[in-house]
């Protein structure tokens, strides 16, 4: 079973740019959240889609948005890049039914870097 | 609020020394408790969790024990290996908090031959 799969690998953007990072969660799960691992900040949540619909947001600007497709992949787009948002970015998914609905499977992750 | 507190590291051990990583919470509810590791330049994969009290989460010779009433729980694993460097996330999920999960700071472990 394929895991998690996030793209690009790494991208390097300069400040005021616009980035798109894409995931596609593990086949069945209709749940997707992106995370943010920043150096020194640990590991800080952005927001969680379900089928479709955004559930919740972290304490993030609206400068990051996103948006999730009928085949459950996702994107977030980050407009404005700020240097402070150099990180590794993080897709997750779950099931929405069944015993494992509250465990996340994560992907090998975006590493954006700003410049 | 909800929080997740870990040991500091680094902590560096020799091989096949005893592991322990202290992993405390404060919940408003009853979370499921979850321990993921990060492999040097990848992303997070769960090691093992439990979701309710007294459980005990096990995987690849690691265990954590869900303790409800000293709101901790600890990672051990008996006898480590070098290829067991790595970093360690304790993380909780309560079901009335949006989905996401709370992590611990991260202890980076180093395991020396």
């Amino acid at each position: 079973e394929a895991g998690v799969t996030q793209s690009p690998t790494h991208l390097i953007k300069t400040r005021g740019q616009q980035v798109t990072l894409r995931c596609s969660p593990i086949s069945g799960h209709t749940s997707v959240y992106w995370y943010q691992q920043a150096l020194g900040l640990g590991l800080q949540f952005l927001l969680w889609y379900d089928e479709g619909e955004e559930r919740n947001r972290g304490n993030f600007p609206p400068r990051f948005s996103g948006r999730q497709f009928p085949n459950y992949s996702s994107e977030l787009n980050v407009n404005a890049l700020e240097l402070e948002d150099s990180a590794l970015y993080l897709c997750a998914s779950s099931p929405s039914q069944g015993q494992s609905t509250d465990t996340q499977y994560f992907g090998p992750g975006t590493r954006l870097t700003v410049l | 609020g909800d929080s997740v507190t870990q040991m500091e590291g680094p902590v560096t051990l020799s091989e096949e020394a005893f592991l322990t990583i202290n992993c405390t919470y404060t919940a408003t509810g009853y979370p499921s408790l979850f321990w993921y590791v990060q492999y040097p330049g990848e992303g997070l994969q769960l090691l093992l969790k439990a979701t309710k009290a007294d459980d005990k989460g096990s995987n690849k010779g690691f265990e954590a024990t869900y303790r409800k009433e000293t709101t901790s729980f600890h990672l051990e694993k008996g006898s480590v290996q070098v290829s067991d460097s790595a970093v360690y996330f304790c993380a909780l999920r309560l079901n009335n908090q949006g989905g996401k999960l709370i992590f611990g700071q991260g202890t980076e472990l180093s395991v020396k031959p």
